[in-house]
């Protein structure tokens, strides 16, 4: 059981911009780092948005992070089909965990 | 650097001891730039970290998990390791070995991760 809630879906038209939340707490979002992963049907995770809201190399421009207090946003702007998988945000908590959200299932209209 | 999962027991018995390891190609696992990872997916579910071991022998587990679970790293192989024991049907799910890139344990970059071997736990 995740201490990272997430909107179990969200979904856009192609083009559209879609936005995921991930809420925890002082212990974990208010004081670390929030890290994004995507995972498409059948594949491994991947990183999308690492240290709250810096881009690895190869990953679209369309891929956004922030955070304010204790939640975080994974925003996707010029929604393609190919974004279509589930999205987790991940951070360390003050209990020495890591803790991934619920997840959230994007999906392209 | 690539990570390669051993062909492994895809089936354990309840109470037994599962075993896996993930060889490292392309690169040395003695380095101070990353951590070694194992996490776990149930099917249809969301991720569980298990826990990170560094090459020189640290280890970070998840508290739910501590009890169960020993990571290892082994330097002359080029590979890292988890075990758990005595498993329940619980412990089913997909297990992935990655490369943590961290300066601190904390750091959550997991940039490289293998396929995934699925673990059928079950008499």
């Amino acid at each position: 059981q995740s201490v990272l809630t997430q909107p179990p879906s969200a979904s856009g038209t192609p083009g559209q911009r879609v936005t995921i939340s991930c809420s925890g707490s002082s212990s974990n979002i208010g004081g670390h780092s929030v890290y994004w992963y995507q995972q498409l049907p059948g594949s491994a995770p991947k990183v999308v948005i690492y240290t709250d809201n810096r881009r690895p190399s190869g990953v679209p421009d369309r891929f956004s992070g922030s955070k304010s207090g204790t939640s975080a946003s994974l925003a996707i702007t010029g929604l393609r089909s190919e974004d279509e998988g589930v999205y987790y945000c991940a951070v360390w908590d003050d209990s020495l965990n890591v803790f991934f959200g619920t997840g959230t299932t994007v999906s392209v209209l | 650097q690539l990570l390669v999962q051993q062909p492994g027991p895809g089936l354990v018995k309840p109470s037994e001891t599962l075993s896996l390891t993930c060889a490292v190609s392309g690169g040395s696992i003695s380095t101070i730039d990353y951590y070694w990872a194992w996490i776990r997916q149930p099917p249809g579910k969301g991720l569980e970290w298990i826990g990170s071991a560094f090459y020189s022998g640290s280890t970070y587990y998840n508290p739910s998990l501590k009890s169960r679970v020993t990571l290892s790293v082994d330097t002359s192989k080029n590979h890292f390791s988890l075990t758990m024991k005595s498993v329940t049907a619980a412990d089913t799910a997909v297990y992935f070995c990655a490369r943590q890139e961290a300066v601190a344990i904390s750091d959550l970059l997991f940039d490289s991760w293998d396929q995934g071997t699925l673990v059928t736990v079950s008499s």
